[in-house]
């Protein structure tokens, strides 16, 4: 069955760090692009950022550039984002979502469940 | 940056009647060289993530029931759903993944009259 298991949210202070893990099965890892999108309490979603199937390509979202970094581990069919610096505005549900290619320029086929972040004094 | 927005903001249909949801993108995603346009349908029921259901505009993916259906090209697009069933209420989002960053519409709240 193919798999997207996210991990590692939580609740941190404002100017804390917190790593995201996406632990992927049932399909070849290293084959397929990979991002995160979030989704704030009771809005819509925002795209955060890709990265292709080699890790070699990447993109963030103005909201985040300077402060997350997505990389993944093919080897362990892991991906991962790396927040620094936290805001409020960056308190949500964080999906990890699979590409129909090995680019990021595709629709997202596969969706993990979700890993709540809150970010609070 | 592509601007995706979606009309209406929510929609009420009765059971077994026609839900049509529009996204219209503020520039074109139509790539000429492969004639494709980079335009997804996704559906989130409540508590759920989202939910594939069409891409390149109008291909539905692997499982999707064939009363959901795309159309469109360019800057204008259709989500239609021809006979609304009651797992079908949910929050239907386009997102255009033709230019970083790839824009999400606003979303449309399908809910059943």
């Amino acid at each position: 069955e193919v798999q997207l298991l996210e991990s590692g949210g939580g609740l941190v202070q404002p100017g804390g760090s917190l790593r995201l893990s996406c632990a992927a099965s049932g399909f070849t890892f290293s084959n397929y692009a990979m991002s995160w999108v979030r989704q704030a309490p009771g809005k819509g979603l925002e795209w955060v950022s890709p990265i292709s199937d080699s890790g070699g390509s990447t993109y963030y979202a103005d909201s985040v550039k300077g402060r997350f970094t997505i990389s993944r581990d093919n080897s362990k069919n892991t991906l991962y984002l790396q927040m620094n610096s936290l805001r409020a505005e960056d308190t949500a549900v964080y999906y990890c979502a699979k590409a129909v290619g090995g680019s990021y320029y595709h629709a997202f086929d596969i969706w993990g469940q979700g890993t709540m972040v809150t970010v609070s004094s | 940056d592509i601007v995706m927005t979606q009309s209406p903001d929510s929609l009420a249909v009765s059971l077994g009647e026609r839900a049509t949801i529009h996204c219209k993108s503020s520039q074109s995603v139509l790539y000429s060289s492969n004639n494709k346009n980079y335009l997804a349908w996704y559906q989130q029921r409540p508590g759920q993530p989202p939910k594939l259901l069409i891409y390149w505009a109008s291909t539905r993916e692997s499982g999707v029931p064939d009363r959901f259906s795309g159309s469109g090209s360019g800057t204008d697009f259709t989500l239609t759903i021809s006979s609304l069933q009651a797992e079908d209420v949910a929050v239907y989002y386009c997102q255009q993944y033709y230019s970083t960053p790839h824009s999400f519409g606003q979303g449309t709240k399908l809910e059943i009259k």
